[in-house]
């Protein structure tokens, strides 16, 4: 039973394109985030969402629109993909806001051509 | 801006030996700071948590915090080849956001 899932695995595209990753989680969680981690491996949240609502937005431009139909999904659209975009896209859950233990999904690695 | 620093290394420790990652961090209210384990083209794994000054241990790992120091360790006893892994230092602050450090690579050599 995967805990945070995300589809696709891997996304090779061209610049300019509009392209979507989906997260799903069966914790029973109210609270869901986006990491981007680049090839130096540092990794930074985008965006947290409580219960469906937006909570955290870190100075993402704003090609990048989540969107969470409820609150086991989050899913990150991302409009006019550039040449920096590419990176490893985490989603990752926890409990509620205030609990820090968070649980990552397996990825989404995002190749812009 | 918070920031949270680590050596990239690598770290190269035999196997046996004591694995020793440091981590420290700019932000002063920060309250609780995790280790996650993140293996080669895998999800980081949450495997230390710490909340007050001192030492937490949990089997082979033990965690340290010095918040005078603004200081956080990870200490791996008796390293494994399966250790080998980069290990993320993360703080979380009260905006309740988790900010992480750019990792130390670990290289455990049989």
């Amino acid at each position: 039973d995967t805990a945070v899932s995300q589809t696709p695995k891997y996304l090779v595209t061209q610049m300019g394109n509009d392209k979507s990753i989906k997260c799903e989680q069966n914790l029973g969680h109210d609270t869901m985030y986006w990491y981007k981690q680049d090839s130096k491996k540092f990794l930074k949240i985008m965006f947290s969402y409580n219960n469906k609502e937006l909570i955290i937005n870190e100075t993402v431009p704003n090609r990048f629109s989540p969107k969470s139909p409820d609150k086991a999904h989050l899913n990150l659209h991302i409009n006019s993909l550039e040449l920096g975009d590419s990176a490893v896209y985490f989603c990752a859950s926890s409990q509620d806001l205030n609990l820090e233990t968070q649980y990552f999904g397996p990825g989404t690695r995002l190749l812009v051509l | 801006q918070k920031e949270v620093e680590q050596n990239s290394g690598p770290l190269s420790v035999p196997e046996g030996a004591i694995a020793s990652l440091n981590c420290t961090y700019s932000d002063r209210v920060s309250q609780s700071f995790f280790w996650y384990r993140q293996y080669s083209g895998k999800s980081p794994e949450l495997i230390m948590s710490i909340y007050s000054n001192g030492d937490k241990e949990d089997g082979r790992f033990t965690a340290q915090l010095n918040k005078a120091s603004q200081y956080v360790s990870l200490l791996i006893r008796d390293s494994q080849p399966s250790d080998s892994a980069t290990y993320l230092c993360a703080v979380w602050d009260a905006g309740n956001m988790l900010t992480f450090g750019g990792g130390t690579r670990l290289m455990v050599k049989p």
